[in-house]
């Protein structure tokens, strides 16, 4: 069974930092791509990165781009978000998606539960 | 970047009525790369139909999706009391884009 754990959200400061990881099981990890996608409290969904299976290809949304980072381990099949320079409107459930397993565009086949950012002073 | 527009905003419906979900992109969705997702309260999305057509695994027939280009809709036949929740398309190619949802509820 896919399964999808993200972890590490909480409460941070207005230009704070956070690592989010996402921790994946029943797929061979290293094979499929990975997204970030987010939702704002009673907003819509938001996709903010992805990254290929073996890391070579990276895309960012432009509302992220130069403050995150987005990476994986395929050794400990997790990947992670790393978020800088946070802002309020960073503010949201952050949920991790999976991808195709072939170079080829692909729709999110599983998504986890999500882990919930508050920038807040 | 591709824009999707949804419409209508909101949908109010009865059990077994026929639920029409459209989808506008601002280009053309190249390979028909658009899919369809359902998302209930307190829960993340789930897939129904991806290439614009194809339902995913276990989704009942009930939900179909059609159109090409700039113009997609996803069907729904009978509407189920399980079936109330919002409904979102998707673009995936170089960049992904969400449109804005549509909330089936019921009338």
């Amino acid at each position: 069974e896919v399964q999808l754990v993200e972890s590490g959200g909480g409460l941070v400061q207005p230009g704070g930092s956070l690592r989010l990881s996402c921790a994946a099981s029943g797929f061979t990890f290293s094979s499929y791509s990975m997204n970030w996608v987010r939702q704002a409290p009673g907003k819509g969904l938001e996709w903010i990165s992805y990254i290929s299976g073996r890391s070579i290809t990276i895309y960012y949304a432009d509302s992220v781009k130069g403050r995150f980072t987005i990476s994986r381990d395929n050794a400990k099949n997790s990947l992670y978000l790393h978020m800088n320079s946070l802002r309020d409107e960073d503010t949201a459930l952050y949920y991790c998606a999976r991808g195709g397993a072939t170079t080829r565009p692909a729709e999110f086949d599983y998504w986890g539960q999500g882990t919930l950012v508050t920038v807040s002073s | 970047e591709i824009v999707l527009t949804q419409s209508p905003a909101t949908l109010s419906l009865s059990p077994g009525e026929r639920a029409t979900l459209s989808c506008g992109a601002s280009q053309s969705v190249s390979s028909n790369y658009l899919a369809w997702y359902q998302q209930k309260p307190g829960l993340a999305p789930s897939l129904l139909i991806y290439d614009a057509s194809t339902r995913a695994t276990g989704i009942p027939d009930r939900f179909s999706g059609s159109g090409s280009g700039t113009d997609f809709t996803l069907t729904i036949a009978r509407l189920q009391p399980e079936d109330f929740a919002v409904y979102y398309c998707q673009h995936y190619g170089s960049s992904v884009t969400f449109g804005g949802g549509t909330k089936v509820e019921i009338k």
